[in-house]
């Protein structure tokens, strides 16, 4: 299996700019996470999904960040516009289900200058 | 809410010997479930281990195993004969029945040759 595939690995934009990360999970699960790690506040849960249904947003910081999950294939977190303090690195994560074990993908550094 | 708590930021382990890491934990739940994560330097997040509160037998996984000491809300991992590709940040993570991961603030672990 492939794991989960995240693009870009590295993104490095500047203030103001649209940045939109990508996510592929495993190909069988069910749900999938968005989490977002820094050093100040360690690792975030964003928003879920399952089957494709957003579930819990409640970790999303403020409406410049926006996630998308069209099918069981695919699922995008957008940021716009996008600010230094965004700097982080997202990871995604699925699983067979909501109450199974998370893999997480490799994970997408974003740097904001 | 749960938090999850790892009180050593940093341990150091000689290579082929024993290291233990702490984590507690705080839930007034019955059912729930415990992970530990590795984080190495190309930052993706790895299972090592998993343990379900309702299983009074401790988890076990090649080296890695747990001393998971429910009425004291302790998950510790053992990590024996340490290997130089153990060195990486551990994470401590909680999840309730049908809820998130609630992840600690991580240890890092160093590996002597």
């Amino acid at each position: 299996d492939a794991g989960v595939i995240q693009s870009p690995r590295h993104e490095v934009t500047e203030m103001g700019q649209e940045v939109t990360l990508r996510c592929k999970p495993i190909s069988g699960h069910n749900s999938l996470f968005w989490y977002r790690q820094t050093m100040m506040r360690g690792l975030e849960l964003l928003i879920y999904f399952n089957n494709n249904v957003p579930i819990d947003d409640s970790g999303m910081p403020e409406d410049r960040f926006s996630a998308k999950m069209p099918n069981a294939l695919f699922s995008t977190l957008k940021i716009q516009p996008s600010e230094p303090r965004d700097s982080a690195v997202y990871f995604c994560a699925s699983s067979r289900g909501p109450q199974e074990t998370q893999y997480f993908g490799p994970g997408t550094r974003l740097l904001v200058l | 809410a749960q938090t999850v708590t790892q009180s050593q930021p940093e341990m150091s382990v000689q290579e082929a010997e024993t290291v233990t890491l702490s984590c507690t934990y705080d839930t007034s739940e019955s059912d729930y479930y415990l992970f530990w994560y590795k984080q190495p330097p190309s930052r993706q997040m790895i299972l090592v281990i998993r343990q379900e509160a309702y299983k009074q037998q401790n988890a076990t996984e090649n080296r890695f195993s747990v001393n998971f000491q429910k009425a004291a809300k302790s998950f510790s991992l053992k990590i024996s004969d340490s290997q130089l590709g153990d060195a990486a940040m551990y994470f401590c993570a909680y999840r309730k029945a049908g809820n998130m991961l609630t992840f600690g603030g991580g240890t890092r672990l160093m590996v002597k040759p």
